[in-house]
Formats: C-alpha cells, sequence, structure tokens
C-alpha cells in the first residue's frame, strides 16, 4: 500500500521556521521525483517545489524561493521541506506528493502550518 | 506562473453529464499531456481522477474521462451522482520545468 505521511506542522510566529517531513513507503521513492504542494484555509491547490530522483534538479515558486528549501533522503525514503522567514500568507496545508504527471501521482493527507503572532 | 482558469462552479442533475474546462497556454496544456484532474471532499486531500490528459487510474469509476485540445483540457463526469459532488482541480507542467493548478471548480448535485 503506497502511504505518504507528512508531519512537522504547527504553530509558527512569523519570521519563524519549520521543517516538514514526508515519510514514504510502497513505491520506489528513489525512483521518483518529489514536489511539495500547499493548499491556504479555504484556497486552492498551489505548487509549492519539485526536487529529481537524485536531487539534480530543484525548482520552488516564486512565491517561496529564497525562503523554503527542499530535499529528500533516498536512503531513509523521506522528503522534507525546510521553511524559513514565514509570512502569514504561508499558512496552509502542506501536501507531499509524487511526481505530478503519469499514473505514480501519489499524496499523503497533509500537515497544518499556521503562521500568526 | 499564472493559475490555469477553470469555471468557479458547474452543477447538474443526478444522471446528467456535465464538463468543466480548464485552459492554459501554450507554455503548459498547449505544450504537453502532462495534465491532471483532481477530485477533493472538504477536509480530505486531492484524489487523483485522470492523468496525461485523459487517463483514468485503477479504482477510479469510468464514469469520469479526460480530453485535451489546443490549450484547454476538459474532465467530464457522466452519469452524475451525489458522491460527485467536490472540488476539482486541473494541473499542468510547464516549459518552466514547474507545475500550475486551476483554481478549482466546485461540482454541485442538485
Amino acid at each position: 500500500e503506497v502511504q505518504l505521511v507528512e508531519s512537522g506542522g504547527g504553530l509558527v510566529q512569523p519570521g519563524g521556521s519549520l521543517r516538514l517531513s514526508c515519510a514514504v513507503s510502497g513505491f520506489a521513492f528513489s525512483s521518483y521525483s518529489m514536489n511539495w504542494v500547499r493548499q491556504a484555509p479555504g484556497k486552492g491547490l498551489e505548487w509549492v517545489s519539485h526536487i529529481s530522483t537524485g536531487s539534480n534538479t530543484i525548482y520552488y515558486a516564486d512565491s517561496v524561493k529564497g525562503r523554503f528549501t527542499i530535499s529528500r533522503d533516498n536512503a531513509k525514503n523521506s522528503l522534507y521541506l525546510q521553511m524559513n522567514s514565514l509570512r502569514a500568507d504561508d499558512t496552509a496545508v502542506y501536501y507531499c506528493a509524487s511526481r505530478l504527471y503519469g499514473s505514480g501521482n501519489y499524496w499523503g493527507q497533509g500537515t497544518l502550518v499556521t503562521v500568526s503572532s | 506562473q499564472s493559475a490555469l482558469t477553470q469555471p468557479a462552479s458547474v452543477s447538474g442533475s443526478p444522471g446528467q453529464s456535465i464538463t468543466i474546462s480548464c485552459t492554459g497556454t501554450s507554455s503548459d496544456i498547449g505544450s504537453y499531456n502532462y495534465v491532471s484532474w483532481y477530485q477533493q471532499h472538504p477536509g480530505r486531500a486531492p484524489k487523483l481522477m485522470i492523468y496525461d490528459a485523459s487517463n483514468r487510474p485503477s479504482g477510479v469509476s469510468n464514469r469520469f474521462s479526460g480530453s485535451k485540445s489546443g490549450n484547454t483540457a476538459s474532465l467530464t463526469i457522466s452519469g452524475l451522482q451525489a458522491e460527485d459532488e467536490a472540488d476539482y482541480y486541473c494541473s499542468s507542467y510547464t516549459s518552466s520545468s514547474t507545475y500550475v493548478f486551476g483554481a478549482g471548480t466546485k461540482v454541485t448535485v442538485l
């Protein structure tokens, strides 16, 4: 069974930092590019970041560039998102997702990040 | 990268067919077949309904179908059922090697 389990969300003050993790099982993690997608309360889905299988290629949405860092550990079947300089508009449910094309398009249940003083 | 354009809402009676459009540009939908459609019920994670514009994952009802023409993709739900009431999002790969989503369409079963 495919499972993607996010963790690390919570309440953080503006300007603070948070590190999200995503533990993957049930598919060949090291063979899949991975993504983070977020959804602000009552809003639509927003792609955040992408990392290739070997971490050679990384992309970010303009809204998070310079503040967020995506990484992965293929030995641990895990994906990460380091979020710094957090702002109120970063408040969202953050989803870990595999490649966003093809049939191997898997999503986690999400973790809520709330940025508020 | 601007969001893909979807209608805010679409409605239909049980048993009817509805179609949701998703319009992009030549830099995303128009250049790639990497268009996906997701169904999302309140408080739940998105569920993949269509991948690569017209392919249905195992386990998804054949009442859901997808197509693409030019810069526009479409999702059709035939034989509309109460359980289909949800938000639907399209997404596409882009020429910038990123992804873009539509703003979402709320489907209401009358």
